[in-house]
């Protein structure tokens, strides 16, 4: 089935450094979401992207999605304290006519040292 | 507009038992799905609900099930449960379904097996 990788599985920065998660499907994926979810909560969406070579920002944060709609990006510059959390890249996997799911990256935690 | 609610947010069971954890969403969203999060193998989809109906299942077993109700409230249960049941089960609303709507997660049921 659909695999989603993210690398790293965890980041440690000095506040201030910027920060870059990699997010690559097996298959070609429709669209990405981003996902944040801070210590002790829930994911919060981030952003979704949808077509090939797409960027959009969102203030400090930064996501990309590839040519070839396999692999997407978030790119945090100057990282802050409130940056901390894991970070969630999802696709959707289609199992045949409306039959899908959303699969998650295993995520990667940022801790920023201030 | 109140976010998606779960209850309870807390349970600890023992092996054998079953339990059933309960969600709400999001006012006028009429899609539910809940995932599986433990540390092992991060977020996991379980099933997506659509007008009372099931659309959508992941990859596990029978003791996993769940409904929906006439007002998009959803619950799930877990049968006979098992040591490796214990994980935070999420709950998250959409308006309808598809893969290009963001989804709203709720804080989530710690349960713990023991």
């Amino acid at each position: 089935g659909q695999q989603v990788m993210q690398i790293p599985q965890y980041q440690h920065v000095q506040e201030g450094e910027d920060f870059t998660t990699y997010c690559n499907s097996s298959t070609t994926l429709s669209n990405i979401q981003w996902y944040k979810q801070r210590p002790g909560g829930h994911p919060v969406f981030l952003i979704q992207l949808v077509k090939s070579g797409e960027v959009k920002k969102q203030k400090r944060l930064t996501f990309q999605f590839g040519e070839a709609k396999k692999n997407s990006s978030l790119h945090i510059t100057a990282t802050q304290t409130t940056d901390v959390g894991t970070y969630f890249c999802a696709g959707p996997s289609f199992r045949g006519g409306s039959n899908y799911k959303l699969t998650f990256g295993k995520g990667t935690l940022l801790t920023v040292n201030p | 507009k109140a976010g998606v609610t779960q209850t309870p947010r807390y349970l600890i069971k023992t092996r054998g038992q079953q339990v059933t954890l309960s969600c709400s969403p999001i006012s006028g969203h009429r899609s539910v799905s809940w995932y599986q999060q433990t540390p092992g193998q991060g977020l996991q989809f379980l099933f997506e609900y659509f007008s009372e109906t099931q659309r959508n299942k992941g990859n596990f077993p029978g003791r996993f099930s769940g409904r929906q109700f006439s007002n998009s409230r959803s619950e799930m249960n877990v049968s006979t449960l098992e040591l490796g049941d214990s994980a935070l089960y999420l709950c998250a609303s959409s308006l309808v379904p598809g893969t290009t709507y963001e989804q709203y997660f709720g804080p989530g049921t710690r349960l713990t097996v023991t």
